[in-house]
């Protein structure tokens, strides 16, 4: 079975572009978050899916971040314009439907590196 | 402000040597602390996980210990492997989501 994929792995673009983030969750994941690192830090809760609907948004940065889940399937991020500070590993994980302890699953992550 | 610290931020350990990271939290409603692992490359991974009402949990070499009254819980590698050389990440869940706080990771190197 595939597990929590992620595209692309790597993105380097200059302040003030715009980047598109891909999660393809495990099938059959209702649940879908994303996270991010910046370097040396704690793993930041974004936001949280259940299908299609935005479950709690409360970590997303600003307005130049959003996120969507069209479907309820795979979900993209879009950083729209990029900012310096917005450099760093995104993650994106799924899970089944269940208590808050339900096991998560994480993918690879995407490294942005705004320039 | 960070929910769940942690520390150390880099640790080196001989082969077969004993791994200790270690992490304290603040909010008392807590009710499950997971421990990740991650890879270079790869995404944190489930390690092992402990709830509140048991004091330690046991899964082959690895150990969660856990201290209510502290607020604190570590984790123990036994007889560390070079293979074990990655990120660990002990987290703690978010308010009423199924989201999940981390601490800052601790890079563990294990030497041959």
């Amino acid at each position: 079975e595939a597990g929590v994929t992620q595209f692309p792995s790597h993105s380097v673009i200059e302040k003030g572009q715009t980047v598109t983030l891909r999660c393809d969750p495990i099938s059959g994941h209702d649940n879908l978050y994303w996270y991010r690192r910046v370097m040396g830090k704690e793993i930041k809760f974004l936001l949280h899916f259940v299908k299609e609907s935005k479950q709690d948004e409360s970590g997303m940065p600003n307005n130049r971040f959003l996120a969507e889940r069209t479907g309820g399937t795979y979900s993209t991020l879009k950083v729209q314009p990029a900012e310096l500070e917005d450099s760093g590993v995104y993650f994106c994980a799924s899970s089944q439907v269940g208590d808050r302890n339900t096991e998560a699953f994480f993918g690879q992550g995407t490294r942005l590196t705004v320039v | 402000q960070q929910q769940v610290k942690q520390s150390p931020q880099s640790l080196i350990v001989q082969k077969g040597g004993i791994s200790i990271i270690n992490c304290a939290y603040e909010n008392t409603a807590f009710d499950y602390f997971p421990w990740y692992q991650q890879f270079p490359g790869k995404g944190p991974a489930l390690l092992i996980a402990i709830r509140p009402d048991v004091s330690e949990k046991k899964e082959g070499r690895f150990t969660i210990s856990f201290n209510k009254s502290a607020k604190q819980f570590s984790l123990h590698i036994m007889d560390s492997q070079p293979g074990d050389s990655a990120t660990y990440f002990c987290a703690a869940p978010g308010g009423g989501a199924n989201n999940l706080f981390f601490g800052t990771g601790t890079r563990l190197t294990v030497i041959p």
